[in-house]
């Protein structure tokens, strides 16, 4: 089942600061979250295990919560670097943890 | 060079064509994916390879085929595309275990007309 992901999209002021969700109906093993610019592949921002710490890339850091079967990435003073679409991948515990069901995606806009 | 590559970038065909899409890579990893994206919905999973004797369905397999040719060698094939096999696709591969980053190509842009 595809995780949701809120907002789709948001604007934001260089400098603000922003969360973008994921939530799961099914007990999660593990959740990635990548970024897509423009034109461009996905590409890695962190992996958040079951039980695990949070994680952090730059000014962007991301928890999860177990019991709520949800992450949550923070984009901490935005940049104008950070717009893209962000999307979470999940991995679900049992014979498929290694294969990622993504989200919808969140579109980030960050502006002058 | 680029780790992963895939080609043709982009592809315009007809209906009822056979196409293959191929994906080359040097990372070493032993697993591989193949993803179509379209506007909205993000990438879905259409067939993964954790070795050269393992190939799995995805999500959304019908009307799509996969051969792994060798570890760094996996390709997609739609024996008979239709139009609403127009979108963006994505080869991926990962090294395995618990930390399973997955590494995307540049993507192939299918239009079938």
């Amino acid at each position: 089942q595809q995780p949701v992901q809120s907002p789709q999209a948001v604007i934001l002021r260089e400098g603000e600061d922003a969360v973008i969700n994921c939530s799961s109906s099914k007990a999660l093993y593990s959740v990635h979250w990548y970024r897509q610019k423009h034109g461009e592949a996905p590409v890695f921002l962190m992996i958040l295990l079951k039980g695990g710490e949070q994680m952090r890339h730059e000014k962007i850091s991301a928890s999860f919560n177990e019991k709520k079967q949800q992450s949550s990435l923070y984009l901490t003073a935005s940049q104008l670097s950070y717009s893209g679409t962000y999307f979470c991948g999940t991995a679900y515990s049992g014979a498929g943890s290694y294969q990622l069901t993504f989200g919808k995606g969140t579109k980030l806009s960050v502006i002058p | 060079d680029a780790d992963v590559t895939q080609t043709p970038r982009n592809r315009i065909t007809k209906t009822g064509k056979r196409i293959m899409l191929e994906c080359s890579q040097t990372k070493g990893h032993d697993r591989m994916y193949w993803y179509r994206q379209d506007p909205g919905l993000g990438l879905r999973l259409i067939y993964y390879s954790f070795d050269v004797k393992d190939i799995n369905k995805g999500e959304i397999s019908d009307g799509y085929s996969v051969s792994r040719q060798a570890q760094a060698k996996f390709s997609l094939s739609l024996e008979s595309a239709i139009p609403n096999q127009t979108a963006l696709y994505f080869c991926a591969t990962s090294l395995g275990g618990g930390n399973n980053e997955q590494f995307f190509g540049p993507g192939t842009r299918l239009t079938v007309l």
